[in-house]
């Protein structure tokens, strides 16, 4: 099956610093990446769309500034936090689409990583 | 819009009992479907899905869904759960014409007891 792997898995960071999170397609290529927010007990809020070669397009609410979505490859995309602050910490998935075979209707999800703030 | 509401936030029952997850979705335009689930600290893993042709979807791990258009419900059902089924279930919507973005419902927690 495919396979999405996110890295890091966890990561703590000081107030004010910027993290970087990658999400790779291991064994196909994406021209579409997704990536989400997952607050505790909650649902997963769409942030923004990624496609491989142009700029993320960001969901009303998100700023584009403060989450840098980078996909500079078909199988890689990364999210950025930057001067993050206690309110950013949450659990972050991002998703990617096959880019053969048409629509499959399946995305493949990575394992998440959870940033915490201090 | 589409919103997708899961009626039980959270469902306890007792192992080998049968189980059903309740989801509903409002849409104006032809709709896919879809059930994850979501183990702690883990991203999340396609249980099955509805694109179109038959109405009762069979998944993985013995999970099965059927779509009611006229009730716009996407329920999910296993006949006899596991423990090892313990976990978030989220039921999730892609309109026909919104290319691959997904919907999410908030989630229901599945807890299953000895």
């Amino acid at each position: 099956g495919a396979v999405v792997s996110q890295h890091p898995s966890w990561v703590i960071c000081k107030s004010g610093t910027s993290v970087k999170i990658e999400c790779r397609s291991l064994d196909f290529q994406a021209t579409t990446m997704f990536w989400y927010r997952q607050f505790p007990k909650q649902s997963l809020m769409l942030m923004a769309t990624s496609n491989e070669g142009s700029k993320a397009t960001y969901e009303q609410g998100v700023e584009k500034d403060k989450f840098l979505i980078n996909h500079a490859s078909l199988t890689l995309s990364t999210l950025t936090v930057t001067s993050a602050h206690p309110e950013d910490s949450s659990f972050y998935i991002c998703s990617a689409k096959r880019r053969a075979g048409g629509f499959t209707g399946e995305l493949f999800f990575g394992e998440g990583s959870r940033l915490t703030v201090l | 819009a589409q919103s997708v509401t899961q009626l039980d936030s959270q469902v306890p029952v007792f192992e080998e009992a049968p189980v059903e997850l309740r989801c509903n979705y409002s849409s104006s335009v032809s709709v896919y479907l879809f059930w994850y689930v979501q183990y702690p600290n883990q991203g999340l893993q396609l249980l099955l899905k509805y694109l179109s042709g038959s109405t009762l979807v069979k998944g993985i791990n013995g999970f099965e869904a059927e779509f009611n258009k006229s009730q716009t419900s996407f329920h999910l059902r296993k006949p006899s759960v596991h423990i090892s089924d313990t976990a978030e279930y989220f039921c999730a919507v892609r309109k026909e014409t919104s290319g691959s973005r997904l919907t999410f419902g908030e989630g229901t927690q599945l807890t299953v007891n000895p």
